[in-house]
């Protein structure tokens, strides 16, 4: 079947850096998105690895490793406006194979 | 910048009612999804569109169908509502491939009563 695994919950502190993995079980892979989400609110485009590597984008990153079937989402120099759910997608080989992790809810302590 | 809209924040319906939920996106997006979102199941893509009158089903499309008229609009129908379509329907838009950026709507609310 297919799958996307995620920490379901993570606490860090204010200032500090925090990675969330994600790992994936796909029939067809192109690429893995992350996605954030405060509450209450919509999910919100944050970055896409189409290529192994690391993809930076301001305070965040995001990496891919398709031989390890796992990317990650690394967050810098957290501000309390983080607190929010973050989730990984896998694009598949079409649109039907498109697939959310189930979140994970980053809380951020002063 | 991409806006999406959906025709209600939240909605609540009694069980064996037909529901309409509407999406309208202003990007001339090809790319149109219907998603429910509840706890601790992440995203669940119900259908999307890939053009008018172009749909394919996504993981979930037991119990609701969709319609497609305008590229613009989307629509996501419940024929009898149950109870276990109490969720929370997000419609998302794209402009290239199924993979590319998705532009989320705020959120239907539905509870079948």
């Amino acid at each position: 079947g297919q799958s996307l695994e995620q920490p379901s919950e993570v606490t860090a502190v204010e200032g500090a850096i925090v990675q969330i993995n994600c790992t994936y079980q796909t029939s067809g892979f192109y690429g893995l998105s992350w996605y954030q989400q405060h509450d209450g609110g919509a999910p919100t485009f944050l970055s896409y690895n189409g290529l192994d590597g690391l993809e930076e984008t301001g305070r965040f990153s995001s990496f891919l490793s398709r031989s390890d079937s796992y990317g990650y989402l690394l967050l810098q120099e957290l501000q309390m406006k983080d607190s929010a759910s973050y989730f990984c997608a896998a694009a598949g080989s079409s649109a039907s194979k498109i697939i959310f992790g189930s979140g994970t809810r980053l809380s951020i302590r002063p | 910048d991409v806006k999406v809209t959906q025709s209600s924040r939240y909605l609540v319906k009694r069980t064996g009612e037909k529901v309409f939920l509407e999406c309208v996106q202003d990007m001339d997006h090809e790319n149109m999804f219907w998603y429910r979102q509840d706890p601790g199941l992440g995203l669940r893509l119900i259908y999307f569109s890939y053009d008018v009158k172009m749909k394919e089903k996504g993981d979930i499309p037991e119990g609701y169908s969709v319609s497609r008229e305008k590229k613009e609009r989307f629509s996501l129908i419940l024929e009898s509502a149950s109870t276990n379509q109490t969720s929370m329907y997000l419609c998302a838009s794209s402009l290239g491939g199924w993979a590319d950026t998705q532009y989320f709507g705020p959120g239907t609310r539905l509870t079948v009563l």
